[in-house]
């Protein structure tokens, strides 16, 4: 079973500050999917296939990576997206989902 | 609107078993294979179960493989979880989720509020 390690587990950045938070799969995966989830609420979908923003994601958001590597990217951070965000895929077979440990992202 | 609504959360003793619920609305129920994800008390998520379209299929990890069933009644627009033999490690909060198809990964795109599940005696 593939394992997800998301880095760092906890951060905090500034209005206006770039973040990059990333996903490493424990070996080759083909995409990843990324979910935000506030407290209190259930997670959302927010970018999938790697680098598809699911609607109504704000453009400031974008996803990349390939391989073992991959990672969400915030160009200018509002305070909106303090969250934690989780990344995730699934295997071709057995079809079983993997959720990374998550990304607690916090406002300065 | 997409609505996923679970139900049948509550506190059960070790070993008891219980049915969760998840009602859909809003979008062609019997068109989507559907899952059931959970978040543990230290914010864990886990997949507990995926059931295809149809209800041919049915996919579950090893933590929970022959102890819970996943399953759905199209007519009634329901997916439903059967648990059993319950351990204290099954307490959590349980999402059910939509799942896309194969060209966009089974992203899991809409998930309802959640039901919560505690195991203690």
């Amino acid at each position: 079973q593939i394992v997800l390690t998301q880095s760092p587990a906890i951060m905090s950045a500034s209005p206006g500050e770039k973040v990059t938070i990333t996903c490493s799969a424990s070996s080759s995966v083909s995409y990843m999917h990324w979910f935000q989830q506030k407290p209190g609420t259930s997670p959302k979908l927010w970018i999938y296939s790697t680098s598809n923003l699911a609607s109504g994601v704000p453009a400031r958001f974008s996803g990349s990576g390939s391989g073992t590597s991959y990672s969400l990217t915030i160009s200018r951070m509002e305070a909106e997206d303090a969250a934690t965000y989780y990344c995730q895929q699934r295997s071709s077979y057995p079809p079983m989902g993997t959720f990374g440990g998550g990304t607690k992202l916090e406002i300065k | 609107e997409v609505q996923l609504v679970e139900s049948g959360g509550d506190l059960v003793k070790p070993g008891g078993s219980l049915k969760l619920s998840c009602a859909a609305s809003g979008f062609t129920f019997s068109s989507y294979g559907m899952s059931w994800v959970r978040q543990t008390p230290d914010k864990r998520l886990e997949w507990v179960a995926t059931i295809s379209s149809g209800g041919s299929y049915t996919y579950y990890p090893d933590s929970v493989k022959g102890r819970f069933t996943i399953s759905r009644d199209n007519a009634k627009n329901t997916l439903y979880l059967q648990m059993s033999s319950l351990k204290s490690e099954d307490t959590a909060m349980y999402y059910c989720a939509r799942q896309l198809g194969l060209p966009r990964d089974y992203a899991m795109d809409y998930w309802g509020q959640g039901t919560s599940v505690t195991v203690s005696s």
